[in-house]
């Protein structure tokens, strides 16, 4: 079945350094979504990305879809202290209505 | 719009017991789906509706029913509570067949099994 792996499981950084979280699918994707889930919270969807190359920005976040609709990425440029959380990635296969989603990048801020 | 509603927010249960988790959304979306999340797990969807009337399964179904009766609810049923089934318990639903997929989760159950 369907298998979306994201890394790393856990990253720390200094406040105001980059972060990047890595997601991979087995199966070639009809979109991908990014999630934030804020430590006790419920994951609140960030965007989605549809097409082939796609490149979404906000603020500071940077999305990207590849070529291949196969994997995907969010980078943080200059991190503060607000985007401590859990950032998952979620898979949707073209003709299957199941989103699945990768187990998550653990941010943590040091401040 | 209350968006997507849990109940309980939280619940402890004894192995054998049955109980009904519900979710409810009153944004008349087509898609909900149950996911629960364990530590290091992520979010695994459990069962999921593209409509009244109509439920599948998702990645780890066992253990658990389903129905959609109506639009807005989407209730989850644990027939026999096993400690394995220890979680926190996340409702979703979203518009289908429209160019955004925007997923709105409820707040969560938290439920322990002893």
């Amino acid at each position: 079945g369907q298998q979306v792996m994201q890394i790393p499981q856990y990253q720390h950084v200094q406040e105001g350094e980059d972060f990047t979280t890595y997601c991979n699918s087995s199966t070639t994707l009809s979109n991908i979504q990014w999630y934030k889930q804020r430590p006790g919270g419920h994951p609140v969807f960030l965007i989605q990305l549809v097409k082939s190359g796609e490149v979404k920005k906000q603020k500071r976040l940077t999305f990207q879809f590849g070529e291949a609709k196969k994997n995907s990425s969010l980078h943080i440029t200059a991190t503060q202290t607000t985007d401590v959380g859990t950032y998952f990635c979620a898979g949707h296969t073209r003709g299957d209505d199941k989103i699945i989603f990768g187990k998550g990048t653990r941010l943590h801020i040091l401040p | 719009n209350a968006g997507v509603t849990q109940t309980p927010k939280f619940q402890v249960l004894k192995t054998g017991q049955s109980m009904t988790l519900q979710c409810a959304q009153d944004m008349n979306h087509e898609y909900m789906s149950w996911y629960r999340q364990d530590p290091g797990m992520g979010l695994r969807l459990i069962h999921y509706s593209v409509g009244a009337g109509i439920t599948d399964q998702g990645e780890v179904p066992n253990g658990y029913n389903v129905s959609r009766s109506t639009t807005e609810d989407f209730p989850l049923r644990l027939l026999s509570a096993a400690p394995s089934q220890t979680s926190v318990y996340f409702c979703a639903s979203r518009h289908t067949g429209t160019s955004t997929d925007t997923q709105y989760f409820g707040p969560g159950t938290r439920l322990t099994v002893l």
